[in-house]
């Protein structure tokens, strides 16, 4: 179980165009989801907490005009990055939360690579 | 300033050593997991410590969380190839309403 299916796992764009990506929590409901953005050679740097049903909570520095979160059911959270730039290019994980599961309760997708061109 | 400091940043060492790195909050942890990945691609979740002084091992790597929950430590014993990749300490601190944060990582390479 704890299954999170994280789409496209590879995108590539044009500047000045949006991105959408998906996070789904396959067999569990995660009312609480996480964004998290990751540069070559970096850690995981959290962007935003999505909740179901509300607004996401922004980081610092983080442009929330430019990256939309929506999380619009209990097994969908969306990240659209929108007119992206090439330094909008990164590597873009989920994680829904479930507490109680063997994971700790944090479960990732498996991430999408986003080149934009 | 960094919420949550990992050490070393990058570690090549011997196959057959074994090896530390170490985490430190500058807060009191409400649980702390350690995650391996190789870039570009999901993360493995290793371990996750909740109880100060815990320790946990599965095959040859061990987690530790010190009894004021603020530092852990991963050491493998007797590194393989297979043990190559990034390893993140991640933690929730107490009062930071679940979100769970990263330490910079560390990037281990194991020369054959």
């Amino acid at each position: 179980g704890a299954v999170v299916s994280q789409h496209p796992s590879r995108v590539i764009c044009k500047s000045g165009t949006s991105v959408k990506i998906e996070c789904r929590s396959l067999d569990f409901q995660a009312t609480t989801m996480f964004w998290y953005r990751q540069f070559p050679k970096q850690s995981l740097m959290l962007m935003a907490t999505s909740n179901e049903g509300s607004k996401a909570t922004y980081e610092q520095g983080v442009e929330k005009d430019k990256f939309l979160i929506n999380h619009a059911s209990l097994t969908l959270s969306t990240l659209t990055v929108t007119s992206a730039h090439p330094e909008d290019s990164s590597f873009y994980i989920c994680s829904a939360r479930q507490p109680g599961f063997r994971s700790g309760g944090y479960t990732f997708g498996s991430g999408t690579r986003l080149t934009v061109v | 300033s960094q919420e949550l400091e990992q050490s070393p940043q990058s570690l090549i060492v011997q196959e057959g050593k074994n090896l530390t790195i170490n985490c430190t909050s500058s807060k009191t942890l409400y649980g702390l997991y350690w995650y391996k990945q190789k870039y570009g691609e999901g993360l493995i979740f290793l371990m996750m410590l909740q109880k100060g002084g815990e320790e946990k091992s599965h095959e040859k790597i061990t987690a530790k969380l010190d009894e004021k929950k603020q530092q852990s430590s991963l050491h493998i014993t007797a590194s393989q190839p297979s043990h190559a990749g990034i390893y993140l300490c991640g933690a929730v601190m107490v009062g930071n309403t679940g979100k769970l944060i990263f330490g910079q990582g560390t990037t281990l390479q194991v020369k054959p």
